[in-house]
């Protein structure tokens, strides 16, 4: 079957270190992959994607390869804020198939 | 930025009873989804809907569950009798013809006691 994992949470960190929430999937056809974020009181809103090997995806400083070879879509930032505290979900979805398919989120605090 | 919205953001039912989680998609958006999140477990799909039919549906979503799209803008989820385990946040999301990604509603937390 389908399916997501992340690295277990929560995460702490200090302001300006370097994050990596690693996310490695199973996928019988050939996925697009995607990470979400929600931060306090929001919805989930699209971070960033990829949808063929190779791809990198970036927004707002993050960025996260897909790597077929090691079925694998990490999230990474060179220098995190406060306001980047916030849980992160990674999620699939299969070529022509409806649905995304999530991990268990990661739920992420960064200290002043 | 266009928005998914929902309403209630909470709601408290007690068990057996009816409850209808409303949402208003994006007005352009042709697909349309809901999502639970049971506190502490992954977001998981429970169904999709397009051209006013089911198009897909999980094992989660059964007859306890229906949905809806009364008058071309709100889409509905119905629980007929809810049960202490249906306590969770659900997330109502759209998506257009074309986009790879999905935007989502902020969700309504259920709580059923």
């Amino acid at each position: 079957g389908n399916s997501v994992t992340q690295m277990e949470g929560p995460v702490t960190l200090s302001e300006e270190a370097f994050l990596t929430i690693n996310c490695t999937y199973t996928a019988t056809g050939y996925p697009s992959l995607f990470w979400y974020v929600q931060y306090p009181g929001e919805g989930l809103q699209l971070l960033l994607k990829a949808t063929k090997a190779d791809d990198k995806g970036s927004n707002k400083g993050f960025e996260a390869t897909y790597r077929k070879e090691t079925t694998s879509f990490h999230l990474e930032k060179g220098s995190v804020q406060v306001s980047d505290s916030a849980v992160y979900f990674c999620a699939l979805r299969i070529q022509g198939a409806q649905k995304l398919v999530f991990g268990q989120g990661t739920r992420l605090t960064i200290n002043p | 930025e266009p928005e998914v919205t929902q309403t209630p953001s909470h709601q408290v039912t007690q068990m057996g009873q009816e409850v209808i989680l409303r949402c208003v998609p994006i007005s352009n958006h042709l697909y349309f989804y809901w999502y639970r999140q049971i506190l502490g477990q992954k977001v998981e799909f429970l169904v999709s809907f397009y051209n006013n039919e089911i198009s897909e549906k999980s094992e989660i979503f059964d007859d306890q569950f229906s949905v809806e799209r009364p008058d071309g803008s709100n889409f509905t989820l119905k629980i007929r009798s809810t049960k202490l385990e249906d306590s969770a946040m659900y997330f109502c999301a759209s998506r257009d013809r074309e986009g790879h990604g999905y935007t989502f509603g902020s969700g309504t937390r259920l709580t059923v006691v």
